[in-house]
């Protein structure tokens, strides 16, 4: 079993559409990362957050640290936000150690 | 300006050989990394530089060796290239090795081992 579990691991949206991408966690962490990478490959950080929420534009992420648990949010989706979502994780090993990604598809 | 900047993009080569793959980053960061993205996209670390200094090595072949001239720079190095080397190798840095530090990743170098 990873010690990062995301889901669904594809999702297919309409535009428009709001969008959950989920993450579980078994480790202690000091962060919790959401990445994307676009389909020509490079990797973007989204957010880094440890407690509570972080929103920029059409997207939030939120965390429960009690639960071990992340979302992140995709408001009024469009084809553009079509990526690979990853959640990662760092604690006291200081190196990322990421969940399995979600392939995320939204339709026009 | 590129921030994390690697090279080469893509590179085929014959099981066997040495290759390098070099990466710099122009933030002014003090740690490096080195991950690989196997072909189920999942990706894992590999190594970690903090100015200059390896601080994490995961369980990864000998025949893999970083190299850090100096903090702006680390290199990969891998000798006697296997088919199972075939993966996406991304490197990334961040401003220090504390664990909540933002990690900007390098555009990945393709590497297929025939």
């Amino acid at each position: 079993k990873n010690e990062v579990e995301q889901s669904p691991q594809n999702l297919t949206a309409q535009e428009g559409e709001f969008i959950t991408i989920n993450c579980s966690y078994s480790v202690g962490i000091s962060a919790l990362h959401w990445l994307q990478q676009h389909p020509g490959g490079g990797i973007v950080s989204l957010f880094m957050l440890s407690s509570g929420k972080k929103k920029h534009g059409r997207l939030i992420a939120t965390i429960n640290i009690q639960e071990k648990h992340s979302s992140l949010h995709i408001t009024a989706s469009h084809p553009r936000d079509s990526a690979v979502y990853i959640c990662a994780v760092s604690g006291s090993a200081r190196q990322l150690t990421f969940g399995s990604g979600t392939q995320l598809t939204v339709l026009p | 300006d590129t921030a994390v900047s690697q090279t080469p993009k893509y590179l085929v080569t014959q099981m066997g050989n040495d290759k390098s793959i070099k990466c710099e980053q122009n933030l002014g960061h003090d740690t490096m990394y080195w991950y690989k993205q196997d072909s189920k996209k999942f990706l894992k670390i590999m190594f970690s530089y903090n100015n200059k200094e390896l601080i994490i090595n995961e369980t990864v072949p000998n025949r893999f060796s970083p190299k850090s001239p100096d903090k702006a720079h680390l290199n990969l190095h891998i000798n006697s290239l296997e088919l199972g080397d075939s993966a996406v190798y991304f490197c990334a840095s961040s401003q220090d090795s504390g664990n909540q530090e933002t990690q900007y990743f390098g555009p990945g170098t393709r590497l297929l081992v025939l």
